[in-house]
């Protein structure tokens, strides 16, 4: 199962939006309404954003945001904030009962 | 609330084998999944497979098929993952991570398992 493709880095400035796509297969992203997305800071763990595609766990702000087309899948951060300088990785459920992560997307906010 | 409290920092050798230990608290054990996640120094995220607090029935990803085992004691909370034959490409950071069946939704705070002669 290969990874799912996102860009290696994004950034933004802060108040202004961004957006990582996840781009897989009909095997993955687009067979399946599984998609998350989650947050990583240097040396902690990853910390859950977005799942099923669109829905925010309790406690995670409204400015986070997923949406899927086809066999690409979506997350945008709008209002951008400092904190939300971190490592973003989506990740899908697949065909062969796996799941697979994408290669993660290095946000800067500049 | 959610705990997930991984055992410490490993160093082995080559050809070795390694179990790490994750015990959980703060929610009814066997209502969900662990999945495993590792994480090589400097880079992505890499599923390696699930278990079934439930039944204990597995998942892993192909390339681990065979090397790893998942397995989980319901009278402590605690679910431990084995690699065998280990290698300097396992050398990472794994992840616990609580969860539904398709994807994880808290993780543990990670453990450092370093292969090394």
């Amino acid at each position: 199962q290969s990874a799912l493709t996102q860009p290696a880095s994004v950034s933004g400035s802060p108040g202004q939006s961004i957006t990582i796509s996840c781009t897989g297969t009909s095997s993955d992203v687009g067979g399946y309404n599984y998609v998350s997305w989650y947050q990583q800071h240097p040396g902690k763990a990853p910390k859950l954003m977005i799942y099923e595609v669109s829905n925010r766990p309790s406690g995670v702000s409204n400015r986070f945001s997923g949406s899927k087309s086809g066999n690409t899948a979506s997350l945008t951060i709008s209002g951008l904030q400092a904190e939300d300088e971190a490592d973003y990785y989506c990740s899908s459920y697949t065909t062969s009962t796996t799941r697979v992560f994408g290669g993660g997307t290095k946000l800067a906010v500049l | 609330q959610v705990q997930l409290v991984q055992s410490g920092a490993e160093v082995k050798m080559p050809g070795a084998s390694v179990k790490v230990s994750c015990k959980a608290s703060g929610y009814t054990f066997t209502t969900s999944y662990m999945h495993w996640v590792r994480q090589a120094p400097g880079q992505g995220l890499e599923w390696m497979g699930v278990i079934n607090l439930n039944s204990g029935g597995t998942q892993f990803a192909q390339r681990f098929q065979g090397r790893v085992t998942l397995t989980r004691d319901t009278s402590t909370s605690t679910v431990y993952m084995g690699v065998n034959s280990l290698r300097s490409e396992d050398t990472a950071v794994y992840y616990c991570a609580k969860g539904g069946r398709y994807y994880p939704d808290y993780w543990g705070q990670g453990t450092l398992v370093t292969v090394s002669s």
